[in-house]
């Protein structure tokens, strides 16, 4: 089975640019999350999506942040602008139902490291 | 709000050694709590899942309890090996809420 695939895995971008992050998440899981991480920290919740619906973006910063998953499988993260403190590695994961035991079960990409400059 | 909190936050032991790592959190009513392995430049990965009913879980030379009234799990990882080496991540679901609240790891070095 393969596991969930993420895109790019580095990038390198000056302040006030834009960033698109891509994810994919293992076949058949209707849950996908987006995960921050800086440096030193264990990863926080940006937005969990069930199926094309968003479940919780409640530390989403929506001001610059946007995440989009259109047919419910694959999704891509953006962040325009960028500030220097978005530098960060950027995790996404899935799992496989919204309820029950698996749901707890959540499978992580690499991760994308962003370096903001 | 829930914090969850590792200690130690770093940890270098001989190879053979065995070992706890401890994660504490401040509200009790969790639905579950799990522990994550992370290694350098990759993604989170599941040791071991314990349900809020549950008081411990054993996979292999792993194991995790969890002790909800004082707000502590701890993980114990048995004759520890090089390959042991990584960052270990506690994560909390609160009973009612739909997402993970992680603590900041504790980095482990198993020296051969």
């Amino acid at each position: 089975e393969a596991g969930v695939a993420q895109s790019p895995r580095y990038k390198i971008i000056e302040k006030r640019q834009s960033v698109a992050f891509w994810c994919n998440p293992i076949s058949g899981h209707a849950t996908l999350y987006w995960y921050q991480q800086i440096l030193g920290q264990g990863p926080k919740l940006l937005i969990q999506f069930q199926n094309n619906g968003v479940v919780d973006d409640s530390q989403l910063p929506k001001d610059r942040f946007s995440a989009e998953r259109l047919k419910g499988v694959d999704s891509t993260l953006k962040i325009q602008p960028a500030k220097l403190e978005d530098s960060a590695v950027y995790l996404c994961a899935s799992s496989p139902n919204f309820a029950g035991p698996l749901w707890n079960e959540q499978y992580f990409g690499p991760g994308t490291r962003l370096t903001v400059t | 709000k829930q914090e969850v909190t590792q200690i130690p936050a770093a940890l270098s032991v001989p190879e053979g050694e065995n070992l706890v790592l401890n994660c504490s959190f401040t509200d009790s009513a969790i639905y579950n709590l799990q522990w994550f392995r992370q290694d350098p430049g990759k993604g989170l990965t599941s040791l071991l899942l314990i349900q809020s009913s549950q008081r411990e879980q054993t996979s292999g030379r792993l194991n995790a309890s969890l002790d909800k009234s004082s707000g502590r799990s701890t993980l114990y990882i048995a004759a520890s090996q090089p390959g042991d080496s990584a960052t270990y991540l506690c994560a909390v679901k609160g009973s009612g809420t739909y997402k993970y609240i992680f603590g900041t790891g504790t980095r482990l070095k198993v020296l051969a």
